[in-house]
């Protein structure tokens, strides 16, 4: 069926830096996106969203990107923290068939090194 | 102190035995969700439930059962028949689309 999907598994950074995560998704009926920011052993943590009426959406040090020519959602933080090391997952919801229901990607593990 | 807790955050059981986990959210929330996550492994939905004793099978709800008798609750019960319970459980509650997660629950089967 649909999917969510991540085009890198893994992501190294410098601390300071801007870390962009990416996520491409296949359903042209998707009208919402999350991304989320899980630590280890903790639950997935919200971090921004944003319609498919908008194309960008800023929030603190964090930025997430959409373009629905391509389908591709991204998500960009700026100077990189070594506390912003986790797994980050984009999920979306596809329209109004699924209801509340949302499908999340494989997610990306961010790793900063200081 | 609003939010989603889930206890308890260790839990181990014999091969055989079901066992349930708790989920319990003051947000007010109409819609909760249980799902799997495997080792580094993204979510997989099991059951969820939009209102009061109503619930859906999720992708991979063999082996589970839920119950929704309260807004605030939504108890899972994995059973013997799931062949491989080992695993981080989550929680999740909503009341539109952005689904917000409790701290998990990690079940191994000794």
């Amino acid at each position: 069926g649909e999917s969510v999907g991540l085009h890198l598994p893994t992501l190294s950074v410098q601390e300071g830096d801007n870390s962009i995560i990416n996520c491409a998704y296949s359903n042209s009926a998707s009208d919402y996106f999350i991304w989320y920011k899980q630590e280890s052993g903790k639950g997935p943590q919200f971090i921004i969203d944003i319609r498919s009426n908008m194309d960008k959406r800023q929030g603190q040090r964090v930025t997430v990107l959409l373009n629905k020519t391509v389908k591709h959602l991204s998500l960009q933080i700026a100077a990189t923290q070594p506390g912003d090391s986790a797994v980050y997952f984009c999920a979306e919801n596809e329209g109004k068939t699924s209801g509340s229901r949302l499908t999340f990607g494989e997610g990306t593990q961010l790793t900063v090194n200081p | 102190d609003g939010g989603i807790t889930q206890s308890p955050k260790y839990l181990f059981r014999k091969e055989g035995q079901n066992v349930t986990l708790s989920c319990e959210q003051n947000l007010n929330h109409d819609a909760m969700y249980w799902y799997r996550q495997d080792p580094g492994q993204g979510l997989r939905l099991i059951y969820y439930s939009q209102i009061v004793n109503d619930f859906q099978k999720g992708d991979i709800a063999e082996g589970y059962s839920v119950s929704r008798e309260k807004k605030e609750s939504f108890p899972l019960t994995v059973t013997s028949a799931q062949k491989n319970p080992t695993a981080f459980y989550l929680c999740a509650s909503s009341s539109r689309d952005t689904q917000y997660f409790g701290p998990g629950t990690r079940l191994t089967v000794l």
